[in-house]
C-alpha cells in the first residue's frame, strides 16, 4: 500500500521561504506530483518529480529523493496568495495517484 | 479558466439513487481522470482514461463506473448512493498519460441525503 506524511499546518511570513516536506512509502514509485489547492477550489497542478534533484519553477521548487522517499516543495518570497492547501501525491507504475493529507500554509504578512 | 468543463455544479439527490456526472476535456487533452474529494477521506485519485480506454484504476468503487466517449469526454455514473458518497467530484485532463501537467475542472459538488 501507500503511506504519504506531510505537515497538517505551517505558517509563514511575507517574503519569507518555506518549506514543505513530504515522505512516502509506496511500491512501484514512478513520480511524485505537488498540487496547490486554495480553499473552495480546484486543485491547480505544480510540478511533477520522476528524477532524483530539485526542479525550479519561478518562486517554487521540488526536490525528489527516490532512495529516501522524500521530497519538498520550496516556496520563495512568499506573497498573501500563496496561503492555501498543498498536496503531495506518489504515482506509481500502474498509473495509480495517492494523495497526501495536504499541509495548509497561512501566510501572514 | 483551466478549459476543463464540468456538469452540473451542484448535484442533490437520495441514498439509493443514481447520478451521472459529465466532464468535457481541454481541446487537445486526450487523458482524463476523476477524483473525489471529501473531507474525511482528502483527495482520491478514482480512474483514468486515455483516448477512449482505461488507463489506470484507483479507489473507485464497484458501484462507481466511468466511460470516455470518442468525442473525448467522461462521464462517471454514481449508483446506489450513499451518505458517504457526497463529496466533491473533480475531473482532470492532460495531453498524455503519465506526468503531464492535469487541469482541474471546478468539480461538481454531490450531497446525498
Amino acid at each position: 500500500g501507500q503511506n504519504i506524511d506531510q505537515p497538517t499546518e505551517m505558517t509563514a511570513t511575507e517574503g519569507a521561504i518555506v518549506q514543505i516536506n513530504c515522505t512516502y512509502q509506496t511500491s512501484g514509485f514512478n513520480g511524485l506530483f505537488w498540487y496547490q489547492q486554495h480553499a473552495g477550489e480546484a486543485p491547480t497542478f505544480l510540478s511533477y518529480n520522476v528524477l532524483d534533484g530539485l526542479e525550479e519553477k519561478g518562486r517554487f521548487s521540488s526536490f525528489l529523493s527516490r532512495s529516501k522517499g522524500y521530497s519538498y516543495l520550496l516556496l520563495k518570497e512568499l506573497q498573501m496568495k500563496d496561503s492555501a492547501s498543498y498536496l503531495c501525491a506518489v504515482d506509481t507504475n500502474a498509473g495509480k495517484s495517492t494523495f497526501g493529507d495536504g499541509t495548509t500554509l497561512t501566510v501572514k504578512p | 479558466d483551466s478549459g476543463v468543463t464540468q456538469t452540473p455544479k451542484h448535484l442533490i439527490t437520495a441514498t439509493g439513487q443514481r447520478v451521472t456526472l459529465r466532464c468535457s476535456p481541454r481541446s487537445g487533452d486526450l487523458s482524463v481522470y476523476w477524483y473525489q474529494q471529501s473531507l474525511d477521506q482528502g483527495l482520491q485519485f478514482l480512474i483514468q482514461y486515455y483516448n477512449g480506454e482505461e488507463r489506470a484504476k484507483g479507489n473507485i468503487l464497484e458501484r462507481f463506473s466511468a466511460q470516455q466517449f470518442p468525442d473525448l469526454h467522461s462521464e462517471l455514473n454514481l449508483s446506489s448512493l450513499e451518505l458517504g458518497d457526497s463529496a466533491l467530484y473533480f475531473c482532470a485532463s492532460s495531453v498524455g498519460t503519465r506526468g503531464d501537467e492535469q487541469f482541474f475542472g471546478p468539480g461538481t459538488r454531490l450531497t446525498v441525503l
